[in-house]
């Protein structure tokens, strides 16, 4: 198994592109979110999904939009990029807690992350 | 509001030294989580625990879960280069065990 994977590795946008951050997974995880990781700030969720065809906001969500079409992928798209969003974008999956019946021990699997330059 | 706290942001240690680091909370969560980040990758789940008291060894590394579940500690035994990374707390607040809840991390160098 591959497990989380994302791409591009590293990006460089010009205030004001757009552009979308690929993840997927194959372990046929429910869960998947995105995160953003900033010195001083932690991990912040962005936006997250339960399942295919179903997306929620997390605590940053502005700026930021996300589909689920497949269980398997969980793309994150930025509309017009702002150097507020330079950072460090981790896509993470885990299984759902209500199918599992073992609510608050999911394990997070992470993606290598994309680091992102707004310049 | 910082949910999470952890202790200390930053330590910096020789080879062989022990040494403890704290994930602080005033709530009450159902469950913590201990996570790795070396340079360059994503975290990687290290222990959980569940129950208050709870205490679980991985090889150097002791875990210890509060009887009151509002905090945790990890205690790392002779320290290794290679345990050099981030190491982030998670937990899952009893209230809401949908909302994974992170603290900052600690920054742990070690050196040879």
């Amino acid at each position: 198994n591959a497990g989380v994977t994302q791409t591009p590795k590293f990006q460089v946008l010009k205030t004001g592109q757009s552009m979308t951050l690929q993840c997927a997974q194959d372990m046929n995880h429910e869960y998947m979110s995105w995160y953003r990781q900033d010195p001083g700030m932690g991990l912040r969720l962005i936006h997250y999904s339960v399942g295919a065809g179903i997306t929620d906001q997390g605590e940053v969500p502005n700026g930021y939009n996300v589909s689920r079409s497949t269980t398997e992928d969980f793309p994150l798209r930025l509309l017009s990029a702002a150097p507020s969003q330079t950072s460090v974008y981790f896509c993470a999956s885990s299984y759902h807690s209500m199918l599992t019946g073992l609510a608050g021990v999911e394990t997070q699997y992470f993606g290598p992350g994309t680091r992102l330059l707004v310049l | 509001t910082q949910l999470l706290e952890q202790s200390p942001q930053f330590l910096s240690i020789q080879e062989g030294e022990n040494l403890t680091v704290y994930c602080n909370s005033s709530s009450v969560f159902s469950s913590l989580q201990w996570y790795r980040q070396e340079p360059g990758e994503g975290p990687v789940l290290l222990v959980t625990v569940v129950t208050g008291g709870e205490v679980k060894k991985l090889k150097r590394l002791t875990f210890q879960f509060g009887d009151a579940r509002k905090d945790s500690s990890l205690h790392i035994t002779a320290a290794q280069p290679g345990d050099t990374g981030l190491y982030l707390c998670a937990g899952y607040n009893a209230g809401n065990n949908r909302k994974l809840i992170w603290g900052l991390g600690t920054s742990l160098g070690v050196n040879p």
